[in-house]
Order: structure tokens, then C-alpha cells, then sequence
């Protein structure tokens, strides 16, 4: 069954340096995600993509985080200079249509600890 | 501000006893919801979902979900406890202003007790 695949699964960091989380979408979906839970909180949206563009972004979402899809099969998040508050498990979703009804396929996840 | 609340953050049952886990969702449009399982050291998996029609839902591995409306719920059950359950459990929520964004609970982490 396809699924949607991360690397890596742990990344340490020191704050201030600048990370990238890979994902690999299920091949024929249309639509990206970022999610990411720290610590004993809930699972919380960042950012959806669609078309090679921002469909919406939450307000975590800010100017230090940016994602791309650089190729045909992967999608990035990059957080660019880190903070101990980053610290969190960061999911990738992804679906084949947009929309409130459709189910979004997530990824393993990769936790991340910012030092 | 929309919501999803999950009682008790963590479930012990028996082996073989039923399992029931409760959500309660805030949403001033019709809502389409979600429960997602995530077992250790992986990801969220979609259990089952509501979007319209039948209200009871059957999903994957035994488990089905009763969206009430009046009672602005979707418990989660199943009618025997499997050791392979033991996992955390989200109910989730599509955003009603949203096109892309879903609304976690805060996780039920439920324990099968040999």
C-alpha cells in the first residue's frame, strides 16, 4: 500500500542552525501538508501546498519556516535558524484532493531537538 | 475558537472488553471528522471518517464511530479489546473555515491489560 515516507527520523540540531525535512508524498496525490506536535500537545497544522504554491499556513508559520517541492516526488520544510522552541515531532500529510471531506495521509514523522 | 476535546488521556481496558473512547467536537458548520490511530514509532493511520450519510461508521480493524449531532459527538469504540490496540487515538476535525486545515484532539492513549 503506498504511504508517505520522511527522512530522517531524528534530526539534533543546535539553535540558530537552519534544518530541512524531507517527506515523500503517495505518488499520485495533489496536495501537501506539514503538521508537527511538540511535546505532549496536540498535533497542530503549518502550512498546506498545492500547485507549487501556499494553499494556507497557520500563524507557527512564519518567516523562518519556508517548504518546497523540488523535484517531482519530494516536498521539504525548512526552518531556517532553529529555536529550542522547534523542538517537536514534524508530520507530512498528503492527499489526492483538497478539501475539508478528504483524508490526509500522514508520514512517520521526524522528531526534531533543537539544542 | 473551533475544538476538539478527548475525555481521559488515557484508557486502560481488559482483553477482550469493550473499548470506548469519547470525543466532543465544536463546529457551527456540518463537520467532517476524523480518528486517526498512531502506534509506537509510527505514523497517524486514518481509522475511520464521517463526511455525510450513515451516521454510525465502520472503519479498519474492528472499530466504527457514532457521529451524534445533537450531542456534538463521535465516540470511538470496539466491541473487544485486542492487545495490537494498545496506541494513542486522535479525533480530528476539517477546520470550518478552512479548505485544507484539520483540528487534532489532544490524543487518547489507550493501554489492553492482559
Amino acid at each position: 500500500e503506498p504511504e508517505v515516507t520522511q527522512t530522517p527520523s531524528h534530526q539534533v540540531t543546535q539553535m540558530g542552525q537552519e534544518v530541512i525535512l524531507r517527506c515523500v508524498p503517495i505518488s499520485n496525490h495533489l496536495y501537501f501538508y506539514w503538521y508537527r506536535q511538540i511535546l505532549g500537545q496536540k498535533v497542530e497544522f503549518l502550512v498546506s501546498f498545492y500547485n507549487n504554491e501556499i494553499s494556507e499556513k497557520s500563524e507557527i508559520f512564519d518567516d523562518q519556516f519556508s517548504v518546497e517541492r523540488p523535484d517531482g516526488s519530494n516536498f521539504t520544510l525548512k526552518i531556517r535558524s532553529t529555536k529550542l522552541e522547534d523542538s517537536a515531532m514534524y508530520f507530512c500529510a498528503s492527499s489526492a484532493l483538497g478539501g475539508r471531506q478528504e483524508t490526509q495521509y500522514f508520514g512517520p514523522g521526524t522528531r526534531l531537538l533543537v539544542l | 475558537a473551533q475544538s476538539v476535546t478527548q475525555l481521559g488521556s488515557h484508557v486502560s481496558v481488559s482483553e477482550g472488553a469493550l473499548v470506548l473512547l469519547r470525543c466532543n467536537y465544536s463546529s457551527s458548520v456540518p463537520p467532517y471528522l476524523f480518528w486517526y490511530v498512531q502506534y509506537p514509532n509510527q505514523g497517524l493511520q486514518l481509522l475511520l471518517k464521517y463526511t455525510t450519510g450513515a451516521t454510525l461508521v465502520k472503519g479498519i480493524n474492528g472499530f466504527e464511530a457514532e457521529f451524534k449531532k445533537s450531542e456534538t459527538s463521535f465516540h470511538l469504540t470496539k466491541p473487544s479489546a485486542h492487545m495490537s490496540d494498545a496506541a494513542e487515538y486522535f479525533c480530528a476535525v476539517s477546520e470550518e473555515t478552512s479548505y485544507d486545515k484539520v483540528i487534532f484532539g489532544p490524543g487518547t492513549s489507550l493501554s489492553v491489560i492482559p
